[in-house]
C-alpha cells in the first residue's frame, strides 16, 4: 500500500515564475492538506481540500492556490514566486468520513523542496 | 502566541542518555501527535495519543489533557535517533493541524 507520494522531490525556480507541486494521497484517503515548512520552523498550514473543494485555508496569499481531482490527488500552485517561498512543501492525507478520530490521523509525504533563486 | 510550544529547541545528548522533549498547547484537542522528521524532510508519525501513555520500543509518549501538556521520552538514546521531533495537534474545531517548531535532537556516539 503506497503511502502519500509527492512530486517532484526537488525543484529550483526563479523569482516571478510559477510552480505546480503534486500529491497523491494514501490509498483510501479523501482529504489532502498542504503545509509550508521554512528552514528551522514547524510546518504552517496552507489549505485543505475535500470533495474537490478548498475546505479551509491558512494565512497564505492568493498566489497560493490548489486543486483536488476526482481521484483525490491534489496540486499546489504558487504564482509569482518570491525568494521567501523557498521551503519544504508537505502534503498530508487523511480520511474525513468514517471513524470519529479518523480526521485526526494524517499521513505525510516526504515533501517537495522548492528553492527560489 | 503559537498554539503549540515545544522545548527545548535544540538538544545534544551522549549515546545512552535518557531524553525528554516537552510540548504545551493552548487549543482544545482530542488527540496529539508526535512526529519525527529526518534530514531531507520526510515526516513519520510516531504516536497519536489522547490520554495516558503509549510506548513503542525505546519511545514513550505521555499526555495530560487537563494540563494541556505532553512529553516524548527516548530511553537509551542512539545516534540514529538524531532527527527533529515535532508535536502536532488537530484542534477540536477546524480541520488544520497546529505544529510546534520542533526539537532538533543530536545524539553523539
Amino acid at each position: 500500500d503506497a503511502g502519500v507520494t509527492q512530486s517532484p522531490t526537488h525543484l529550483i525556480k526563479t523569482r516571478g515564475q510559477q510552480v505546480t507541486l503534486r500529491c497523491s494521497p494514501k490509498s483510501g484517503h479523501d482529504t489532502v492538506s498542504w503545509y509550508q515548512q521554512a528552514l528551522g520552523q514547524g510546518p504552517q498550514f496552507i489549505f485543505q481540500y475535500y470533495e474537490e473543494e478548498e475546505r479551509q485555508r491558512g494565512n497564505f496569499p492568493d498566489r497560493f492556490s490548489g486543486h483536488q481531482f476526482p481521484n483525490y490527488s491534489s496540486e499546489l500552485n504558487v504564482n509569482a514566486l518570491l525568494l521567501g517561498d523557498s521551503a519544504l512543501y508537505l502534503c498530508a492525507s487523511s480520511l474525513t468520513s468514517g471513524r470519529y478520530l479518523a480526521k485526526n490521523i494524517q499521513y505525510f509525504g516526504a515533501g517537495t523542496r522548492l528553492s527560489v533563486l | 502566541k503559537n498554539e503549540v510550544e515545544q522545548s527545548p529547541q535544540n538538544l545534544t545528548a551522549q549515546e545512552g542518555e535518557f531524553i525528554t522533549i516537552n510540548c504545551s498547547y493552548s487549543v482544545g484537542i482530542s488527540a496529539l501527535h508526535w512526529l519525527q522528521q529526518h534530514p531531507g524532510g520526510g515526516i513519520v508519525s510516531l504516536f497519536m495519543l489522547s490520554s495516558g501513555k503509549k510506548k513503542h520500543g525505546r519511545l514513550i509518549a505521555t499526555i495530560n489533557i487537563q494540563e494541556k501538556h505532553s512529553s516524548l521520552h527516548i530511553t537509551a538514546s542512539h545516534p540514529r535517533d538524531s532527527a527533529v521531533y515535532i508535536c502536532a495537534v488537530p484542534p477540536n474545531t477546524g480541520n488544520q493541524f497546529y505544529f510546534g517548531t520542533g526539537t532538533s535532537l543530536t545524539v553523539i556516539p
